[in-house]
């Protein structure tokens, strides 16, 4: 089965300071990853998805961007945090389960807890 | 693009009542249909899951019922207890495999 690791589990920033969050995923390969956020009380939002290395898929517009340098690797970035960035922010990996009706399973990583001050 | 939809969004039930949360979705070829546990500051955790070949799934307390025709599929807790307090999430996956959740149920159970 697989692993899903998240750093840092939890991240105090200044607004307009940079952010990198990583997410590794271990027991699987070419693996579909996603960035969510939650903020408090919320629901799931989708930022990024990405099929494969290079591949990056935007929902939603806005100070962030994802990058995937390896297969097993996926990336959070932004170049200045706002205030409403604060959330807490999960990846997630997607694996295609096979069989005779083809279908996926995702599964989450811990998640980063971050909040800009 | 998949669109689901999720009712209610706050369920209160006394412990051993029954709990129901029900989920509609959009794309005809969705064929993957997880519910996911979300206690308070962690992970959400897949608890149950049906394919689009499967009416109804059970799993303990947990059971999970699938109408293709009317593209509606539900989450049943029955004998409730504390430990069931949780914000319940159900998604659908659109033939590329991508992911659309519900907005999220959150349920308390009381003793």
């Amino acid at each position: 089965s697989q692993t899903i690791h998240q750093w840092p589990a939890t991240l105090v920033q200044p607004v307009g300071s940079p952010l990198s969050l990583e997410c590794t995923v271990e027991g699987t390969s070419n693996p579909n990853l996603y960035w969510y956020r939650q903020a408090a009380g919320r629901g799931l939002q989708l930022l990024f998805y990405s099929v494969g290395i290079g591949q990056i898929s935007s929902e939603v517009p806005q100070n962030l961007s994802a990058s995937r340098p390896q297969d097993r690797q996926f990336i959070l970035s932004s170049k200045k945090l706002l205030l409403s960035d604060s959330s807490f922010y999960l990846c997630a990996s997607v694996v295609g389960t096979g069989g005779p009706l083809p279908s996926y399973e995702q599964y989450f990583g811990p998640g980063t807890r971050l909040t800009v001050t | 693009g998949e669109n689901v939809e999720q009712h209610p969004s706050t369920l209160s039930v006394q412990e051993g009542d029954s709990a129901v949360i029900k989920c509609t979705y959009s794309d005809s070829a969705s064929n993957y249909f997880p519910w996911y546990k979300q206690e308070l500051g962690k992970r959400p955790q897949l608890i149950i899951d049906i394919r689009s070949n499967v009416g109804e799934k059970k799993d303990q307390r947990i059971a999970v019922t699938l109408n293709k025709t009317a593209k509606h599929f539900s989450l049943h807790i029955t004998e409730t207890q504390p430990e069931d307090s949780a914000v319940y999430f159900c998604a659908a996956t659109d033939s590329w495999g991508k992911f659309q959740f519900g907005a999220g149920t959150q349920v308390v159970v009381t003793p």
